[in-house]
């Protein structure tokens, strides 16, 4: 069974930096893309970045809105995917969620809250 | 990248009715195409994915359909636990995913 656990969510100050850590279990982490998506409070879904697989050499891709700020990694050994957050803005507040697709299914955790606040 | 637009943002409607929520890509993304239930508080729920596949435990009420660039999310007679907003999800993997604005279903 598929299985993703997100941690490190935490309340940080603007400006400040962040890694979340994604476990993943139940199938072979290495053949497949990772992705993370983020909820900001009462707004709707938002595609944050890619890790992709082993056969696409780990290349990661990121939305506009976090280039040069957030990094993407993964430690195929550990099962674990990560998140890197510099320069964090308020509008960073959000869940963070890891996602991936088995064969065509959607798997999500469960998120982990970010928030930025002073 | 592949934009989304989903129809419409908000839909009262009353217990036993049968509803239909709409989302169209700005260009092809064949059938990888997911919904999600969401309920405030909750990660997304997965009801259908690759267009069409009913998700395991998901009731036979919740249907999908369509292909390249038009979709649709069909619940056939709502029951009181399917009042939440819906999202689709397009999944190309040559294409950043994009998700519709979502849709909030109302009790009328």
């Amino acid at each position: 069974e598929v299985l993703l656990v997100e941690s490190g969510g935490a309340l940080v100050q603007p400006g400040g930096s962040l890694r979340l850590s994604c476990a993943a279990s139940g199938f072979i982490f290495s053949d497949h893309h990772m992705d993370w998506v983020r909820q900001a409070p009462g707004k709707g879904l938002e595609w944050v970045g890619r890790s992709k697989n082993k056969f696409e050499s780990h290349t990661t891709e990121y939305a506009a809105s976090v280039k040069g700020r957030f990094t993407i990694s993964r430690d195929d050994s550990e099962n674990s995917l990560y998140l890197q957050m510099h320069s964090l803005r308020t509008e960073d507040t959000a869940v963070y969620f890891c996602m991936m697709f088995f064969y065509g299914e959607p798997f999500w955790g469960l998120g982990a809250l970010v928030t930025v606040s002073s | 990248d592949i934009q989304m637009t989903q129809s419409p943002s908000t839909l009262s409607a009353f217990v036993g009715d049968r509803v239909t929520i709409t989302c169209r890509a700005s260009q092809s993304v064949s059938t990888w195409l997911a919904w999600y239930q969401q309920k405030p508080g909750k990660a997304p729920k997965v009801l259908i994915y690759k267009a069409s596949s009913l998700e395991s435990g998901v009731p036979s009420r919740f249907s999908g359909s369509g292909s390249g660039t038009e979709f649709t999310l069909t619940i056939s007679s709502l029951q009181p636990d399917d009042f939440a907003t819906y999202y689709c999800q397009q999944y190309n993997t040559y294409s950043p995913y994009s998700f519709g604005q979502g849709t909030k279903l109302e009790i009328k």
